[in-house]
């Protein structure tokens, strides 16, 4: 089965750039989507299809996808913004999600 | 503003099966798009179930086939998800969501709602 691999943790301060890899055999042949969820809410879709934000998705976050990586960049980093971030993708008829990424901004 | 809404028993007896159903309102199932059921044990990672079309058309998660049904009802604008022999490894928030299969994430989601399975 197809495996997405996050890091654990990523650390970034205040008004600084945060990247997120996504890591997946020839990741960069799938759509690759994002969430953030935040303790106890449900995820919220923030990339779509690689690099597409939804309606009321700031413009500091964007995506990219190449190869075997794809990378969510959290830019001008917020408070906010502190949350677990996770990828996904579609393959072999079957949604796949990374193992997540714990944001903590300093 | 599309909605969706969790419902069902939040404790299950091991071995039992768990029953939950998902409300949508702003939206009719009957008019596209898949709709999805995915799980987060307490701590861990989200776990994609399955998804179903308003045709009835499914797609499931190989690690639960055996043991998950997801069934929708146009005439209620709900899904439904059933997953048998539950054990405490089932034991997770679980949230409905709405997706375009292969094409697009899960754009809208419901709350969650958290089933404990023990006896």
């Amino acid at each position: 089965s197809y495996e997405l691999t996050q890091p654990l943790s990523v650390s970034v301060a205040l008004g600084q750039t945060a990247r997120i890899t996504c890591g997946g055999n020839n990741i960069g042949s799938k759509n690759v989507h994002w969430y953030q969820q935040k303790p106890g809410q449900a995820p919220v879709l923030v990339i779509y299809r690689d690099s597409n934000r939804p309606s009321g998705i700031p413009e500091r976050f964007s995506g990219s996808n190449s190869g075997n990586t794809a990378t969510l960049t959290i830019s001008r980093a917020q408070a906010g913004d502190e949350a677990d971030y996770y990828c996904q993708v579609w393959d072999s008829s079957t949604y796949v999600f990374g193992t997540g990424t714990k944001v903590t901004v300093l | 503003q599309v909605q969706l809404q969790e419902s069902g028993p939040g404790l299950v007896k091991p071995s039992e099966t768990l029953s939950l159903t998902c409300a949508v309102s702003g939206y009719s199932i009957s008019s596209g798009y898949y709709w999805g059921w995915i799980r987060q044990p307490p701590g861990k990672g989200l776990e994609w179930i399955g998804s179903i079309y308003h045709s009835g058309s499914t797609y499931y998660n190989p690690s639960l086939k055996s043991r998950v049904t997801i069934s929708v009802d146009t005439s209620k604008n709900q899904f439904s998800l059933k997953l048998s022999s539950v054990t405490a490894a089932d034991t997770a928030v679980y949230y409905c969501a709405r997706t375009i299969v292969g094409a697009s994430g899960f754009d809208y989601w419901g709350q969650g709602t958290l089933v404990t399975v023990s006896s």
